[in-house]
């Protein structure tokens, strides 16, 4: 079953402007990660945060996480077309040795020229 | 290209055929992981192996499909008697080590069972 939530489920904007999405989940974690995919395409890997950090920072991604609410989100800063896909946060959960991903619904994020 | 590769990328199938999937992770990848994403939804785990042992199968895995990796290199999933619910996209990632969580996956093997 899918961890939690994502808002929100679809993103339009404008190129050059700057996109937020929002992930939440349910259980303790030992990391949320973020991946992009492209239609029709696998998913890559983007940033990945650790339960005690609060902020990351990878080029133009920014994740925040707060563990006590739950939630984490990702900003895009200076949209270009290219990032057009679908992004989806994923999340560890504490204590497991599998380390599987357990996925959100994802953002559908189109960025216009 | 060193990737995760997937083979074959389409499948189309009638309706109690068997189907088997291939994937070849990352060559020096020990951890190795099948995923199902359905249309518009994110992907659910479905099992993993590390090197040649299977440790964990989910509930979404019925008795109909098997997954192998015999000698801790390639995987396959094999589906049997599929059913139309089986159609979607089956994606592959690997993995290095216990403290890197970065999974690289493969471009998916689309099934579609007619």
């Amino acid at each position: 079953s899918q961890q939690g939530e994502e808002d929100p489920q679809a993103l339009s904007i404008q190129e050059g402007e700057n996109a937020t999405m929002n992930c939440s989940y349910k259980t303790s974690i030992n990391n949320l990660q973020w991946y992009r995919q492209n239609s029709g395409r696998g998913l890559v890997h983007l940033i990945l945060i650790r339960s005690n950090e609060r902020e990351k920072h990878s080029g133009r991604l920014r994740v925040t996480l707060d563990t006590s609410k739950k939630s984490s989100s990702l900003l895009i800063t200076a949209s270009r077309a290219a990032d057009t896909a679908s992004y989806f946060c994923a999340t560890v959960t504490a204590g497991q040795g599998a380390q599987k991903l357990v996925f959100g619904q994802g953002t559908r994020l189109t960025i216009n020229p | 290209d060193t990737g995760v590769s997937q083979d074959p990328r389409h499948k189309i199938t009638k309706r109690g055929q068997n189907v088997t999937f291939r994937c070849d992770p990352i060559s020096e990848h020990n951890r190795l992981y099948w995923y199902r994403q359905t249309l518009g939804q994110g992907p659910e785990f479905l099992t993993y192996f590390q090197n040649e042992a299977q440790l964990e199968k989910s509930r979404l895995l019925s008795d109909r499909f098997s997954a192998e990796r015999p000698k801790g290199s390639f995987s396959t999933l094999e589906i049997q008697r599929t059913e139309q619910g089986d159609s979607a996209m089956y994606l592959c990632a690997s993995s290095l080590a216990i403290d890197r969580y970065e999974q690289y996956f493969g471009p998916g093997t689309r099934l579609t069972v007619t």
